[in-house]
């Protein structure tokens, strides 16, 4: 079965500093990943994806990641927060679940931007 | 870019009374809808995946007969929670899907629909 794992519940990080959030995958076939962020009582918004090519995807706002199939990981990035970065972030994976495609989600990790 | 909303962001409804959440796609047609709930500081659960013009599917543990969803258009899906309790209390969202489905698809979130039973 397909499962996501984000290692980090919260993380802190100064405003101006670089950030790397964690993803590990598990799923049998190539997987396809995403990553979202989530404002307090709001909805999800996708910031990337990665389907195939090459493994260094740019996003929006600012943000990449990088595919290591040989560490199942999918780590976002970015090089300097900024104090509205505060978000919830989630990975997920898609997959099919009875012939439509959706999302298996990870437990999201908490972005605190610090002045 | 392709925009899912939700209505209403924020509801409250007595125990015991139903109430609807509507999920539309704004600017594409979307064939699948899925409802996601979600705990506080929790993942998205998978509630049910909402076909255009057939019945819903739904996971395992959801009960179909209290979350009722009907998509009725290309562009429309309805979750009614009935006979609501505080335990249904939640943070509920939908997402839809354009083109073919695939696991690679870019799947869109609405905004949200908050909902408190008292």
């Amino acid at each position: 079965a397909q499962s996501v794992t984000q290692p980090d519940i919260h993380i802190t990080v100064s405003e101006g500093a670089s950030l790397e959030l964690r993803c590990n995958y598990s799923y049998g076939a190539t997987p396809y990943l995403f990553w979202y962020v989530q404002s307090p009582g709001q909805g999800l918004q996708l910031l990337l994806k990665y389907f195939s090519g090459d493994t260094l995807v740019q996003g929006i706002k600012g943000f990449e990641a990088e595919f290591k199939r040989s560490q199942s990981s999918f780590n976002l990035r970015k090089p300097s927060v900024h104090w509205s970065d505060a978000a919830e972030y989630f990975c997920a994976v898609g997959r099919m679940n009875s012939g439509y495609s959706t999302l298996t989600f990870g437990k999201g990790t908490m972005l605190l931007v610090s002045p | 870019g392709a925009v899912v909303s939700q209505h209403p962001s924020r509801v409250i409804c007595k125990s015991g009374t139903s109430v609807k959440i509507e999920c539309r796609s704004l600017d594409f047609q979307a064939t699948t809808m899925f409802w996601y709930r979600q705990f506080p500081k929790k993942s998205l659960m998978l509630m049910a995946t909402s076909n255009e013009g057939s019945k819903a599917t739904y996971e395992q543990g959801v009960e179909k007969d209290k979350f009722l969803i009907n998509h009725a258009s290309l562009t429309l899906s309805t979750l009614t929670v009935t006979s609501a309790h505080p335990e249904d209390s939640s943070f509920y969202i939908c997402s839809a899907s354009s083109g073919r489905p695939g696991p690679g698809n870019t799947i869109y979130f609405g905004e949200g629909s908050w909902l408190t039973v008292v």
